[in-house]
Formats: C-alpha cells, sequence, structure tokens
C-alpha cells in the first residue's frame, strides 16, 4: 500500500516566523514531489515541485527532499497570516500522484 | 486567458438522479482526472484519462462514469449507483513532461 502521511495539525505559528512542514512517503519508487495549498473551499493550487535531493527555493518558500529518508519538507519564511491554509503534499508513483490527507496551518497575527 | 472550468459551481441532486459534472481545459493537456474529497480525507482519484478517447478507473470508480472523446473535455457522471455522492468533486489536468497536476475551481454536490 502506497502511503503518504502528514501530521494533520493544526500546526499554529506566529506571523512572520518559519513554518515546517513535514510529509513521509513509504514508496521509493516515487519520482516527484509536489506541495499545494488548498483554503477552505477552495481547490488545491500548486505551491511548489521538486525532483533531486535537496532544496529548492521559490520565493519565501523552500522545498526539501532526502530520497535515502523518503521525507520531503516545506518551509514557509515571513509567514504571514494569508498563508493559512491546509498544505497538502503529493507524490507521483508512475502516472498517478498519491496524496497525504494535509497539514493545516494557522499563523497568528 | 488559460485554464481550468467546472461547472456547476453548486449542485443539487435528488437521490435516484443521475447528473453530469463538466470539466473543461484550454492548456492543451493530454491528461485529465476526476478527484473527489470529503471533509477530513484526502483526494480520492476516481477517473483519469491520459490521452483522447481511452480512461481508466482510479481508486473509486463504482458508481460514477466519465468519456473524453475531445482532448479539452472530460464530463463526470455520477450514477444513481453511488451510494454517498455528496462531496466536492475536483477536476485537474497535468501535461506529458512535468506531469504537474493543475485543478479547476470544483463543484460541490449535494444530495438531498
Amino acid at each position: 500500500q502506497k502511503e503518504v502521511e502528514q501530521n494533520s495539525g493544526p500546526l499554529s505559528v506566529p506571523e512572520g516566523a518559519i513554518a515546517s512542514l513535514n510529509c513521509t512517503y513509504s514508496d521509493r519508487g516515487s519520482q516527484s514531489f509536489f506541495w499545494y495549498r488548498q483554503y477552505s473551499g477552495k481547490s488545491p493550487e500548486l505551491i511548489m515541485f521538486i525532483y533531486s535531493n535537496g532544496d529548492k527555493e521559490d520565493g519565501r518558500f523552500t522545498a526539501q527532499l532526502n530520497k535515502a529518508s523518503q521525507y520531503v519538507s516545506l518551509l514557509i519564511r515571513d509567514s504571514q497570516p494569508s498563508d493559512s491554509a491546509t498544505y497538502l503534499c503529493a507524490v507521483r508513483v508512475n502516472r498517478k500522484l498519491i496524496w497525504g490527507l494535509g497539514t493545516s496551518l494557522a499563523v497568528n497575527p | 486567458d488559460g485554464g481550468i472550468t467546472q461547472s456547476p459551481k453548486y449542485l443539487f441532486r435528488k437521490e435516484g438522479q443521475n447528473v453530469t459534472l463538466s470539466c473543461e481545459q484550454n492548456l492543451n493537456h493530454d491528461a485529465m482526472y476526476w478527484y473527489r474529497q470529503d471533509p477530513g480525507q484526502g483526494l480520492r482519484l476516481i477517473y483519469y484519462s491520459q490521452i483522447v478517447n481511452d480512461f481508466q478507473k482510479g481508486d473509486i470508480a463504482e458508481g460514477y462514469s466519465v468519456s473524453r472523446e475531445k482532448k479539452e473535455s472530460f464530463p463526470l457522471t455520477v450514477t444513481s449507483a453511488q451510494k454517498n455522492p455528496t462531496a466536492f468533486y475536483l477536476c485537474a489536468s497535468s501535461d506529458r513532461v512535468s506531469d504537474t497536476q493543475y485543478f479547476g475551481p470544483g463543484t460541490r454536490l449535494t444530495v438531498l
């Protein structure tokens, strides 16, 4: 059974802090890794994806991938109240995405 | 303005009725997907199509049907055989190169 696991939260951070979201996966054949943000009642929107071990930065967001330990993380620097949402991790295996249940993030002003 | 559109935004169905949810994309993506999302649960794949005139069942296809007659369109029919259809339905598409999925705004279906 291919699985993607995330801490459901809620993760609460003060405005301006770094939020760290983690995701572990079970299938070593996983090929690429995605982070999506989903506001309540809305559809998921892509934040970023990562294929290779290491860090990938895009603005305030950094994705970190460690294939040996089978985890991928998302760091959000200078967190803003508008970052309050559920963050979904997805892992591509063959041509399909396996989804985590998401981590709820609350950024407090 | 490129993107994925879904209609209607809200849909109410009486028990025993079939309903069809629309999904259209103008991103020239080959692959399209239908997911269902229930409160507290992750995205569950219903059907997907990687090319016109071909589609495959996902993890929860029972009670649903699809067609892919055009590259731009991938409608989902929720049949009366689906016992618990109330959910948020999401359509997505992806290109061949990155396999990155992009989502439409969703349709919220409620059975009365």
